[in-house]
């Protein structure tokens, strides 16, 4: 069984900006949430993707959006990035017909914004 | 904001049960109690969850009080690898919400 898996592990941007994120699920899970995490906080909702949809948002603006395909994988887009955006984006897989939010993470992508 | 209270930080003796608390007295009846943990620089692990009776599994256990208003996570052997922050998090079908969690360091 293949778990999450997300690329790249670091990046380095500058403000302004545009970056791109790339999440594997695990093996038979269909949902993906993605989370960000500040230096010394837990993880913050960003938005889930189910079926290629998004399937629920957290408080964060529409220069954060999402892809999922077909095989389930997704992406995270940031647009015109500022340097509060500095921070490890997590993405977790789940199944959508388990009635528990059981989730599987993946190790990350660190973002650095100068 | 996270429905839960957890102390920010606990010591443990290596070779001792660890437990860790939880408050939640806002918790409603089709919420579940979560427990995750985040080891250094790595994703957030899931442990258990649970929704009225105790749970156990290869991990740990969960002990939630009759009233559902707090839990306890227990680790029943802690090991220098179970140094981790631990979140408990109350949650229906509805997203994961994490509050700062509980830093537990295993000492030897």
């Amino acid at each position: 069984e293949t778990g999450v898996t997300q690329s790249p592990t670091h990046l380095i941007k500058t403000r302004g900006q545009q970056v791109t994120l790339r999440c594997s699920s695990q093996s038979g899970h269909n949902t993906v949430s993605w989370y960000q995490q500040a230096l010394g906080q837990g993880p913050q909702f960003i938005f889930q993707y189910y079926r290629e949809e998004e399937n629920g948002r957290g408080n964060f603006p529409p220069r954060f959006s999402g892809l999922q395909f077909p095989n389930y994988s997704s992406e995270l887009n940031v647009n015109a990035l500022e340097l509060d955006d500095s921070a490890l984006y997590l993405c977790a897989s789940s199944r959508r017909d388990s009635s528990y939010n059981e989730q599987f993470f993946g190790p990350g992508t660190r973002l650095t914004v100068l | 904001d996270a429905k839960t209270t957890q102390p920010p930080s606990m010591d443990c003796a290596e070779g001792r049960a660890a437990n860790l608390p939880c408050n939640h007295s806002t918790i409603s009846g089709n919420e579940y109690v979560y427990w995750y943990r985040q080891i250094h620089s790595q994703g957030p692990q899931y442990i258990i969850h649970g929704l009225k009776n105790n749970e156990t599994n290869e991990m740990a256990s969960l002990i939630i009080t009759e009233d559902r208003k707090s839990s306890t996570l227990i680790l029943p052997h802690a090991t220098l690898r179970d140094t981790a922050v631990y979140y408990c998090i109350v949650s229906g079908n509805t997203p994961l919400v994490f509050g700062k969690g509980t830093r537990l360091s295993v000492i030897a």
